[in-house]
Formats: C-alpha cells, structure tokens, sequence
C-alpha cells in the first residue's frame, strides 16, 4: 500500500538550516507530484511546495520562496524539502502528501505522511 | 494567495445535516475547478474526501458532497454520525502551479 514517512525534524535555531526527507513506496514514485504541507501548532494547514512528477515544475508558497527549495530523487524514492534562513513563523508539523492522478499535477492531497515537528527557536 | 475563508465552526445532531462553506475570490475557486476537502482528526494527518469539487474517492461515504458556485464552494455531510466530528479543510488551485487552504472549519456532532 501507499506509504509516506518523514523524518529530519528537530529543534532548531532562528537563520540555520534544515534538511526534511520523505521516503515513499507502494506507487512509482517517478509518476505522481509530490508537495509539503505545513501546519503550525493549533492552526490551519498551509500548503508550502510543489515538484511536478518528472521534477521540472516547482513552485512554491510566497513566504517561502528563495528560502525553500523542493526536490526529489527518484533513485531513492525520497522527496526533500531543504530548509534555510528558519524563522520561528515556520515552526509546524511539515507533512508530505503525494497527488491523486499520475503523470499530472491536480493539487489534489491523496496519500499524507504522519507529519514532522520543525521548531525554531528565537 | 491569501487563505480561503472558511467559519471556524458548525454543529449538528446525529443524523442531521451539515454544510461548511469556503469562500475564495476569481482567482481561485471562481475560476478553477481544483477544489478539495479535507478531513483531520487530532493528531492525525489529513484525509481527502471530496475532490474536483464534487467526486469522492473510494472508501468515502456518500454522505459526503460537494458543490462550487461562483467563489464558494461548499461541503455537506448528511446523516451525521460520531466519527464525523473534526476539523475540514477546502482546497483549491489558485494559478501557476500555487494551491491554498481554507482556514478550516470544526464540525461538532452534538
């Protein structure tokens, strides 16, 4: 079945940096669009990032943008989110979903992680 | 890219009928057919329930529908039961390749 597990949260400082991995099986990963979705403690979900299925299309959520960078590497089925210039605004549970459809970008949320906790401290 | 605009709660007793709204702007919900629900229990991750505005994935009851007109979508969960209480969110794509969520809405079985 569809599996999706993040790892690489901690507790870290205000301007260092963080890696966060998610490493899929039960699809092929090389088909589907993978995102980041971040939920902050006690708030609303935010979608954070998008890689399209053949990693040519990113796009990102504006308070992100030039900080943040998606990837994926297909040898590994494992989605990344690299992480710079933290801030305590971006301390949330980050979870990775993958899309609905293969071979399309629907933005629609279908398979999720279990979620992993980012905190940046001031 | 603001956040669609969700109540932050609604009720309704076992049984009964529930519908949460989502407003958007043109830019989003009036324009695209990309619109989304989801379900969150506490501590759990999310859950898709309906998706291009009104189709269910396998496994989601059919007392789950939804619908758009203009920029607002809506959800309905009728025949309430216990394990329908939590937290939904509405989703929808808002233009080169950007999606944003709604600010959710608790629903309560009384």
């Amino acid at each position: 079945q569809v599996r999706l597990v993040e790892s690489g949260g901690a507790v870290v400082q205000t301007g260092r940096s963080l890696r966060l991995s998610c490493a899929v099986s039960g699809f092929t990963f090389k088909s589907y669009s993978m995102h980041w979705v971040r939920q902050a403690p006690g708030k609303g979900l935010e979608w954070v990032a998008i890689i399209s299925y053949d990693g040519n299309k990113k796009s990102y959520t504006q308070s992100v943008k030039g900080r943040f960078s998606i990837s994926r590497d297909t040898s590994k089925d494992t989605l990344y989110l690299q992480m710079n210039s933290l801030q305590p605004e971006d301390t949330a549970v980050y979870y990775c979903a993958r899309d609905l459809d293969s071979m399309w970008i629907s933005g629609y949320f279908a398979f999720w992680g279990q979620g992993t906790l980012v905190s940046v401290s001031s | 890219q603001s956040a669609l605009t969700q109540p932050p709660s609604a009720s309704g007793s076992p049984g009964q009928s529930v519908t949460i709204s989502c407003t958007g702007t043109s830019s989003d919900i009036g324009t695209y057919k990309y619109v989304s629900w989801y379900q969150q229990h506490p501590g759990k991750a999310p859950k898709l329930m309906i998706y291009e505005v009104t189709r269910r994935p396998s496994g989601v009851p059919d007392r789950f529908s939804g619908s758009k007109s203009g920029n607002t979508a809506s959800l309905t969960v009728s025949g309430l039961q216990a394990e329908d209480e939590g937290d939904y969110y509405c989703s929808s794509y808002a233009g080169n390749n950007v999606f944003v969520f709604g600010t959710g809405t608790m629903i309560t079985v009384l």
